[in-house]
């Protein structure tokens, strides 16, 4: 089990610029998980994923960010464009669908936006 | 006024202190999580509980749900046990079901566990 698989772990990058986070979840969990970690807010619940369907997306800061599944194994997060106050840690998450099924997360992606 | 209040919100311990982090909260849930940060940033689910009390180590979490209020005891630390303690919560389900991750974070929990 290789655990869930987050690139790039650092981006830097101008204001203005497209970002693209990448994901790939644990082989065989339903669920997918977008969280956002800043030291203003903590973290933060962005959007999450149920068999590649967005389920709940009330949680992305503005129009700018989108997020996609296309298949059970890759999700990404886009932001166009970036601002600096998007520089945050972003998680992705991946669980089964049994209930008490534990989280699993990634290691994380460090986003600076200049 | 957050959903999920945590305290302290820092604190330094001896090595082999008994130590309890405490999590309150206000909405209904379903379930409440304990998630450990290290200091490389990694997130790892310690617990998730929904009644009574659960042991791993020497790390226990109980949870009085008529009290809205779940602590973590850390037995025997170590330095190595040093790290952000996050509590978390799923929501009470609506009628067309959550998932269990879908979490509401309180503030963390800095602990140093010095030797």
């Amino acid at each position: 089990d290789a655990g869930v698989i987050q690139s790039p772990r650092h981006e830097v990058t101008e204001m203005g610029q497209e970002v693209t986070l990448r994901c790939k979840p644990i082989s065989g969990h339903d669920y997918l998980f977008w969280y956002r970690q800043t030291m203003m807010r903590g973290l933060e619940l962005l959007i999450y994923f149920n068999n590649n369907v967005p389920i709940d997306d009330s949680g992305m800061p503005e129009d700018r960010f989108s997020a996609k599944m296309p298949n059970a194994s890759f999700s990404t997060l886009k932001i166009q464009p970036s601002e600096p106050r998007d520089s945050a840690v972003y998680f992705c998450a991946s669980s089964r669908r049994r209930a008490n099924s534990p989280l699993h997360f990634g290691n994380g992606t460090r986003l600076t936006v200049t | 006024k957050n959903e999920v209040e945590q305290s302290p919100q820092n604190l330094t311990a001896q090595e082999g202190e008994f130590i309890t982090i405490n999590c309150s909260y206000s909405v209904g849930i379903s379930a409440l999580h304990w998630l450990q940060q290290h200091p490389g940033g990694g997130i790892v689910s310690l617990f998730m509980l929904s009644s009574g009390k659960k042991k791993h180590g020497r790390l226990i979490a109980t949870i009085n749900i008529q009290e809205k209020h779940s602590s973590l005891h850390i037995t025997a630390s170590h330095p190595r046990d040093s790290a952000v303690y996050i509590c978390a919560i799923t929501l009470m389900a609506s009628a067309g079901g959550t998932s269990y991750g879908k979490l509401t974070f309180g503030q963390g929990t800095i602990l140093t566990v010095h030797p």
